[in-house]
């Protein structure tokens, strides 16, 4: 199984600001199967971006996921108000896997 | 539009079985893979297994194997997910999730989520 360890943890920003989140992977993630989503209190996740770099449709282009092998990154350029949850990782070469979650929270 | 609804609350004693439905609609039912991701109260995802409801063929995490059956009756366009031999630490929120994609998928559309309380 491959384990997802996303960091940091939690995330203080101001909007405006721009956020980093990581996540790394125990072992390469083939073909960059790797997703990212977001979660607000009391909703389903809402997939981000797939395939490390991919955005989903609909979603902003103040979103961005680079990365392969076994490290990626979301960016979110400029933090708006909608943009405060928490974020997961998934690799999907193999049984899926998530990360612990990300939570970016207002300063 | 493509929607997925799940059954109501449950709550269920220690070793007790829960099963909890998913209807889909607004897409070809047995065009995707449905797949089942549960959350326990202020934790993380976690991946339980998927099912193709065109053949009815499964795959299961390793950590629920034995425990899990998923199912489907293409008639009515309805997944369905067994839990058995519940534990308190199957407390927890259960999404169906549509996949799509390459390999095991990403999911782009997901059900309301089922809450399912194991107390004594």
């Amino acid at each position: 199984e491959i384990v997802l360890t996303q960091s940091p943890g939690t995330l203080s920003l101001s909007p405006g600001e721009r956020a980093t989140l990581s996540c790394r992977a125990s072992q390469s993630v083939s073909s960059s199967y790797l997703a990212w989503y977001q979660q607000k209190p009391g909703q389903a996740p809402r997939l981000l971006i797939y395939g490390a770099s991919s955005r989903a449709t609909g979603i902003p282009d103040r979103f961005s996921g680079s990365g392969s092998g076994t490290d990626f990154t979301l960016t979110i350029s400029r933090l708006e108000p909608e943009d405060f949850a928490v974020y997961y990782c998934q690799q999907y070469g193999s049984s899926p896997t998530f990360g612990g979650g990300t939570k970016v929270e207002i300063k | 539009q493509v929607q997925l609804v799940q059954s109501g609350a449950e709550v269920k004693k220690p070793g007790a079985s829960v099963k909890v439905s998913c209807k889909a609609s607004g897409y070809t039912f047995t065009g995707y893979y449905l797949h089942w991701v549960r959350q326990a109260p202020g934790q993380g995802l976690e991946w339980m297994g998927r099912i193709n409801p065109n053949s009815g063929g499964t795959n299961y995490a390793q950590k629920f194997q034995g425990r899990v059956t998923m199912t489907r009756d293409t008639s009515i366009n309805t997944a369905y997910m067994e839990l058995s031999r519940l534990r308190s630490d199957d407390t927890a929120v259960y999404y169906c999730a549509r996949g799509i994609g390459s390999a095991w998928g990403i999911f782009d559309y997901w059900g309301q989520g089922t809450l399912v309380t194991v107390s004594s």
